[in-house]
C-alpha cells in the first residue's frame, strides 16, 4: 500500500547515457512534483504537473524531460547525463486545492560516473 | 522569489528542548511547512502554519510570525530518533502555489 513509489531506487550510469526514473502515486492526488536534492542536501523543485499539465518548470536544462501519462504517474527522462546530475531525485504528490502537505517518494539516488 | 534561512547544524541533549529557527523573505506568502528528513530517507511532513501563532502537535510545535517573516520549530523531550534534518518550506500565493525549501537544519541529539 505504498503511497508514492519510485523506480529505480539506485541508478549508476556513465556520462552521456540517457536514463529514466518512474514515479507512481496511489493517493488520488492531482499534482505531482520532481525535486533534486544535491550533496549539500538542498531540495530544489524541478517540475510540477497538475492533471497531466505542466504547471511549474524551474530553470532546468532541457536534457530533463518530464512526462505525465496520467494523474497517477510522473516520469523523468534525462538525456546526455553529466557528472553534475548526480543527486537524489524525489518525486512527490499533493492535492493542489488542499495543498497542506506533499507526500514524498523514497528517492532515486543517481550516480553519474 | 523566496529566500529562506535556517541554521546549518544544531546539537541538543536527549530529554531537552530545542528550537530551530527559520526566517524568510518572499514576494507572496501562503503558508509555511516543516518537514523532517532522516539520513537516506524522504522528507516527511511535520507541521503547517498559515496564520500567526503556535501550532502544537505532540512533542512538536511550530510558530509563525508573518510580519517578521519568522518561524520556529520546537521539539520537546528530545529522543535519539529525532536526530534528522529539519526543512523549513514556504508556499507562495501564486496560482500553482509553489513550495520552496530551505537548506535544512541538521539536528544531532546526544545522550
Amino acid at each position: 500500500d505504498t503511497a508514492v513509489s519510485q523506480t529505480p531506487k539506485y541508478l549508476v550510469t556513465q556520462m552521456g547515457n540517457d536514463k529514466s526514473i518512474k514515479c507512481e502515486q496511489n493517493l488520488g492526488h492531482d499534482t505531482m512534483y520532481w525535486y533534486k536534492q544535491d550533496s549539500k542536501k538542498f531540495l530544489k523543485i524541478m517540475f510540477s504537473y497538475n492533471n497531466k499539465e505542466l504547471i511549474i518548470n524551474e530553470t532546468v536544462p532541457n536534457r530533463f524531460s518530464p512526462k505525465s501519462p496520467d494523474k497517477a504517474h510522473l516520469n523523468l527522462h534525462i538525456n546526455s547525463l553529466e557528472l553534475g546530475d548526480s543527486a537524489v531525485y524525489f518525486c512527490a504528490s499533493s492535492q493542489l486545492a488542499r495543498q497542506n502537505e506533499q507526500f514524498f517518494g523514497p528517492g532515486t539516488r543517481l550516480t553519474v560516473l | 522569489g523566496q529566500n529562506i534561512d535556517q541554521p546549518t547544524e544544531m546539537t541538543a541533549t536527549e530529554g531537552a528542548i530545542v528550537q530551530i529557527n527559520c526566517t524568510y523573505q518572499t514576494s507572496g506568502f501562503n503558508g509555511l511547512f516543516w518537514y523532517q528528513q532522516h539520513a537516506g530517507e524522504a522528507p516527511t511532513f511535520l507541521s503547517y502554519n498559515v496564520l500567526d501563532g503556535l501550532e502544537e502537535k505532540g512533542r512538536f510545535s511550530s510558530f509563525l510570525s508573518r510580519s517578521k517573516g519568522y518561524s520556529y520549530l520546537l521539539l520537546k523531550e528530545l529522543q535519539m530518533k529525532d536526530s534528522a534534518s529539519y526543512l523549513c518550506a514556504v508556499r507562495d500565493n501564486g496560482g500553482y502555489q509553489k513550495v520552496t525549501f530551505g537548506t535544512g537544519t541538521k539536528l544531532q541529539v546526544i545522550p
